[in-house]
């Protein structure tokens, strides 16, 4: 199975920042890489699919880079809305389906 | 927009079994893989079990494979998850959560979840 690491775990932040999450894949997974964003009591949303696409609806201080084992979701100016855990996610090797074990972003 | 409502959750002994259901709506059901998810108290996600739009092909988690069977009804716009033999470590919240028409490709869409607890 392919392995999903995210770093770092959680981190503080301010509104305004500029934050950036990394996941890293035990292999090539090339570009299919998803990220979600998971608030407190609430379910998974998707904002950025094959690496860099914005989902529909999805604002564009998001966005995400990467292909083959590195990739790295960015909020370009953090929001108070976007507090929230952020999951990587591998739909390259199946199965099983991989999930990163997430990163919470905290208010500072 | 993409409505996915799970039913079923409840409190179980070990060894006992569950079945949940999930209802499809405002999408073409047939035309799409549809996924379990699910998540443990305070920890992250955990992908549990796919199935192709057709309900020809199925997959499963090493963590819950022979125990758990994943099914679909097209004609009820419905997906269900028999779930047996169930342990202490399955108690989590369970999504239902929809791929897309090409089984490699990202969920789009979850619904809200519900929880199962597995405790004596």
């Amino acid at each position: 199975a392919i392995r999903m690491t995210q770093s770092p775990s959680s981190f503080s932040a301010s509104t305004g920042d500029r934050v950036t999450i990394t996941c890293r894949a035990s292999h090539d997974i090339s570009s299919s890489l998803a990220w979600y964003q998971q608030k407190p009591g609430k379910a998974p949303k998707l904002l950025i699919f094959a690496a860099s696409t914005l989902q529909s609806g999805v604002p564009s201080r998001f966005s995400g880079s990467g292909s083959g084992t590195d990739f790295t979701l960015t909020i370009s100016c953090l929001q108070s809305e976007d507090f929230a855990t952020y999951y990587c996610q591998q739909y390259y090797s199946y199965p099983p389906w991989t999930f990163g074990q997430g990163t919470k972003v905290e208010i500072k | 927009e993409v409505q996915l409502v799970e039913s079923g959750g409840g409190v179980v002994q070990p060894g006992g079994s569950l079945r949940l259901s999930c209802a499809a709506s405002r999408f073409t059901f047939e035309d799409y893989a549809m996924h379990w998810v699910r998540q443990a108290p305070g920890k992250g996600l955990e992908w549990v079990s796919l199935i192709s739009g057709d309900g020809g092909s199925t997959n499963y988690a090493d963590s819950v494979k022979g125990r758990f069977t994943i099914s679909r009804d097209n004609s009820k716009n419905s997906l269900y998850l028999q779930m047996n033999s169930l342990k202490t470590e399955d108690t989590a919240l369970y999504y239902c959560a929809k791929g897309n028409t090409a089984v490699n490709s990202p969920i789009d869409y979850w619904g809200q979840g519900t929880l199962v607890t597995v405790s004596s």
